[in-house]
């Protein structure tokens, strides 16, 4: 079936260190984004990408870093300098001639 | 982006219909209005979007005002499963950003 496959579900980080989320798509979208939503609140645009090589940051970059080598492939690093990453992150994709959006299932990363 | 204002939460009886108002008063003429709702702990899921003329699905109705500065999404009959945030977004296909999702309505479906 076709979607969008985030992993891991749940991960936990030590302050100081950076991780990566990862977001795989097989529905050839090709724009992607990632969101970070806190208990309760709305979602935040963190990243977004149209194209393969080529991204812009949203609301909330800063702490965050993302690539896209792949059309399929859209991955999220949360790093050091990010003071509070502790959230759910949800991925999505969508075909730059359609008008929904498909979401991941998101990942829930706690900082410890 | 243009902002969309909803309550935080709403109740309803389990197998009523269910009316979600939003208001958008400061819409432009190329924003589509589109309505998601999430469950806990998923990503949010597609419901229906529309332009001008009410629209109809599987899931769900549209109904948007004359001036497009309001609309309401409206389930049927709602059921447990119903329950979740949802959230009414508009967005311009024109513009290459993604739409802003705000904190959405808590609907509550009381069985």
């Amino acid at each position: 079936d076709g979607g969008i496959t985030q992993s891991p579900k749940y991960l936990f980080r030590k302050e100081g260190q950076n991780v990566t989320l990862s977001c795989e798509q097989n529905l050839n979208h090709d724009a992607m984004y990632w969101y970070r939503q806190d208990p309760g609140q709305g979602l935040r645009l963190i990243y977004y990408s149209q194209i393969v090589n080529d991204f812009q940051k949203g609301d909330i970059a800063e702490g965050y870093s993302v690539s896209r080598e792949k059309k399929e492939s859209f991955p999220l690093t949360v790093t050091s300098a990010q003071k509070n990453p502790t959230a759910f992150y949800l991925c999505a994709s969508r075909s730059l001639s359609g008008n929904t959006i498909y979401f991941g299932e998101g990942s829930w990363l706690t900082v410890v | 982006d243009a902002k969309t204002t909803q309550p935080n939460s709403m109740e309803s009886n389990e197998e009523e219909p269910v009316h979600l108002p939003c208001n958008h008063s400061t819409i432009s003429g190329t924003d589509y209005i589109h309505w998601y709702r999430q469950l806990p702990s998923q990503g949010p899921e597609y419901v229906i979007h529309g332009l001008t003329s009410n629209v109809n699905n599987r899931m769900a109705s549209l109904a948007i005002a004359e001036d497009r500065k309001s609309s309401t999404l409206i389930l049927h009959r709602a059921t447990l499963r119903d329950a979740a945030v949802y959230y009414c977004i508009l967005r311009d296909p024109l513009q290459p950003r993604q739409l802003t999702f705000g904190s959405g309505t808590q609907l509550t479906v009381l069985p």
